[in-house]
């Protein structure tokens, strides 16, 4: 049974870039069956899809966060990341690492990390 | 971009009866809708994807139905644990998008 855990710090300041890892176990994320992406939440509100990448190293971005996203793999130690540059406050959500099954193109999400908060505060 | 409206935002039925959640895109994603549930402190799961597939260990209650614009989730009788928040989701277009949600709540 495949499990995703997100880990990174709880607090980043304004403007500062958050950083959080992926690890992926019960299976290998270089196996090329899936996607892996990042989704976040705001407290009390939607899921909003960040971006993603495949073991290839190739990504798609959110336009609307496009900017300010990096997401990368290592397949090494079988996990992404995400790191999402000059936060703010509007930046603050719990943030989900997720997997997407190749067949289903562009985002089907099967299964989920159990999220991580980050907050943005000075 | 495709925008998905869900109705109504809240729900409140008792178990036993039936729930019936909608899910009205902008623009045709064809059949490429998903469902999750989502309850407190939890990450949503996935429950049907393109439009009335159920996934892996989903119920028999659970049902989708609908194609184009227009998409129904069916909770044929609802079980205490059913009470929580749905969310429709498009892969369909670039990006995918979810709907805002619907609570289904204890009357």
């Amino acid at each position: 049974q495949v499990q995703l855990q997100e880990s990174g710090p709880g607090l980043v300041k304004p403007s500062q870039t958050l950083s959080l890892t992926c690890t992926v176990s019960g299976g290998s994320i270089s196996s090329g069956s899936y996607y892996w992406s990042w989704i976040r939440q705001p407290a009390g509100k939607g899921l909003e899809w960040i971006g993603r990448i495949y073991t290839s190293g190739s990504t798609n971005y959110n336009p609307s966060l496009k900017s300010r996203v990096t997401i990368s793999v290592d397949t090494s130690k079988n996990q992404f990341s995400l790191k999402l540059s000059s936060v703010t406050a509007a930046d603050t959500a719990v943030y989900y690492c997720a997997r997407t099954p190749a067949w289903a193109r562009i985002a089907l999400f099967d299964y989920w990390g159990q999220g991580t908060l980050v907050t943005v505060s000075s | 971009e495709i925008v998905l409206t869900q109705s109504p935002a809240t729900l409140s039925l008792s178990p036993g009866e039936r729930a019936t959640l909608s899910c009205r895109a902008s623009q045709s994603v064809s059949s490429y809708l998903a469902w999750y549930q989502q309850k407190p402190g939890q990450a949503p799961r996935l429950l049907i994807y393109d439009a009335s597939n159920r996934a892996t260990g989903i119920p028999a209650r659970f049902s989708g139905s609908g194609s184009g614009t227009d998409f129904t989730l069916t909770i044929s009788s609802l079980e205490p644990e059913d009470f929580a928040v749905y969310y429709c989701q498009q892969r369909s277009n670039w990006p995918p998008a979810f709907g805002q949600g619907t609570r289904l709540e204890i009357k």
